[in-house]
């Protein structure tokens, strides 16, 4: 079957540094990308990885290993504003997007 | 302003009341897609299309349809709707011709749903 597992929830403090890692079992894959989503709204785009390696964009940072089938997103100096779900997503076809049930991140002072 | 907008926002219905909620972009982005969200289950695809008269089948298509006749516009109908679609329903786009990827999309707003 396939499937996306990515941890539930995780609690950190200002300033401090959080990884969310994902595994991914897919028929197919062209690419990992990660969304986050405050409460009330819309997902946003932060990050893509279609080859392994790391992607750093700002404070956060995505990372991909397709021999592991394993990929994570670093958020680094963890601000309140960054309270919010992330998901991450694999691209398993042309146009088919599969998404995880998402990570709540709580950000403490 | 670049944006996916949705409408309605917000519908309470009946069971069996054929319902369209309408998405429209003004990126001229040729990827359009469907999702539905439910607590604990992320987001699911319900229909893509990668252009103009070309729709696919996502995750979970049964008891909706789509159509693409123009660019800009993407919309869900729900032919019969039954309460388990009751649920939170997101359009999105991509441009594939201007650099972007189906992996880095534009969200609308969302649209709520609630089917007694």
């Amino acid at each position: 079957g396939q499937s996306l597992e990515q941890p539930s929830e995780v609690t950190a403090v200002e300033g401090a540094i959080v990884q969310i890692n994902c595994t991914y079992q897919t028929s197919g894959f062209y690419g990992l990308s990660w969304y986050q989503q405050h409460d009330g709204g819309a997902p946003t785009f932060l990050s893509y990885n279609g080859l392994d390696g790391l992607e750093e964009t700002g404070r956060f940072s995505s990372f991909l290993s397709r021999s592991d089938s394993y990929g994570y997103l670093l958020l680094q100096e963890l601000q309140m504003k960054d309270s919010a779900s992330y998901f991450c997503a694999v691209r398993s076809s042309w146009g088919k997007l599969q998404f995880g049930a998402g990570t709540q991140v709580v950000v403490t002072p | 302003e670049a944006q996916v907008t949705q409408n309605p926002r917000y519908l309470i219905t009946v069971t069996g009341k054929k319902l369209t909620v309408t998405c429209s972009q003004n990126m001229n982005h040729e990827y359009m897609s469907w999702y539905r969200q439910d607590p604990g289950l992320g987001l699911r695809q319900i229909y893509y299309s990668m252009n103009v008269e070309v729709t696919d089948k996502g995750d979970v298509p049964e008891g909706y349809k789509v159509s693409r006749k123009e660019k800009r516009n993407f919309p869900l109908i729900l032919e019969s709707p039954s309460p388990n679609q009751t649920s939170l329903y997101f359009c999105a786009s991509s441009g594939l011709l201007s650099g972007g990827t189906v992996d880095t999309q534009y969200f609308g707003p969302g649209t709520r749903l609630t089917v007694l």
